[in-house]
């Protein structure tokens, strides 16, 4: 009963360094979504994916890129991280772009030095 | 950019009590959603509204709709000690439909 499935759990990097945040949902849903978490700022979406094939910004994309390789798949790239990137980041996915329920990973802890 | 105030940012319970906390926007949305989450855990959901004045339970949770539909609210009864976490409003912007979130009322218990 997976749900969705982030890794790593935990990263630490130095500025200027890259990697890719995976995330997979077994629940064969059509949306896929990467938000950020950081204190007193909620939720805030970086990119999205309405449906295999297809991606776009969300509120906070700068430095970031995604790739949906599959239906089951979306990952996030850092591909120069800064320290401003430091923060818990949470994949989610739902059976239609922005409707009905998000279900969310537990979260990714990345920390840029 | 973020479009959903949440009040207050943070609450101290004592088992037992009830709380309220509450969502408002500058825009009218047409659903609400309440989620909340867990220690080190990602945000699970709680409650969705999709109509002006609706008032919805789950179990010792209650969520009401504002009939300006600029607002809603999140009640918890009879608290206890498993309901600490953040607590997030969330609704699709009526600019663009894609889900904000608000940046949540974290609620501790009071020792």
């Amino acid at each position: 009963n997976a749900g969705v499935t982030q890794t790593p759990k935990f990263q630490v990097l130095k500025t200027g360094q890259s990697m890719t945040l995976q995330c997979a949902q077994d629940m064969n849903h059509n949306s896929m979504y990467w938000y950020r978490q950081d204190p007193g700022m909620g939720l805030r979406l970086i990119y999205y994916s309405a449906s295999e094939g297809t991606t776009d910004k969300g509120e906070v994309p700068n430095g970031y890129n995604v790739s949906r390789l599959n239906k089951r798949e979306f990952s996030l790239r850092l591909e120069s991280a800064a320290p401003s990137q430091t923060s818990v980041y949470f994949c989610a996915s739902s059976e239609w772009a922005f409707t009905g329920e998000l279900f969310f990973g537990e979260g990714s802890r990345l920390t840029v030095l | 950019g973020q479009q959903l105030n949440q009040s207050p940012q943070s609450m101290f319970i004592q088992e037992g009590e009830d709380v309220s906390m509450n969502c408002t926007s500058s825009s009218i949305f047409n659903t609400w959603l309440w989620y909340k989450q867990d220690p080190g855990e990602g945000p699970v959901l709680l409650i969705a509204l999709y109509k002006a004045g609706e008032l919805t339970s789950n179990g010792r949770l209650t969520a009401q709709f504002g009939i300006t539909r600029k607002d809603s609210f999140l009640n918890i009864s009879a608290s206890i000690p498993s309901d600490v976490g953040i607590y997030f409003c969330a609704g699709p912007s009526p600019n663009d439909y894609k889900l904000s979130f608000g940046a949540g009322t974290t609620v501790t218990v009071r020792a």
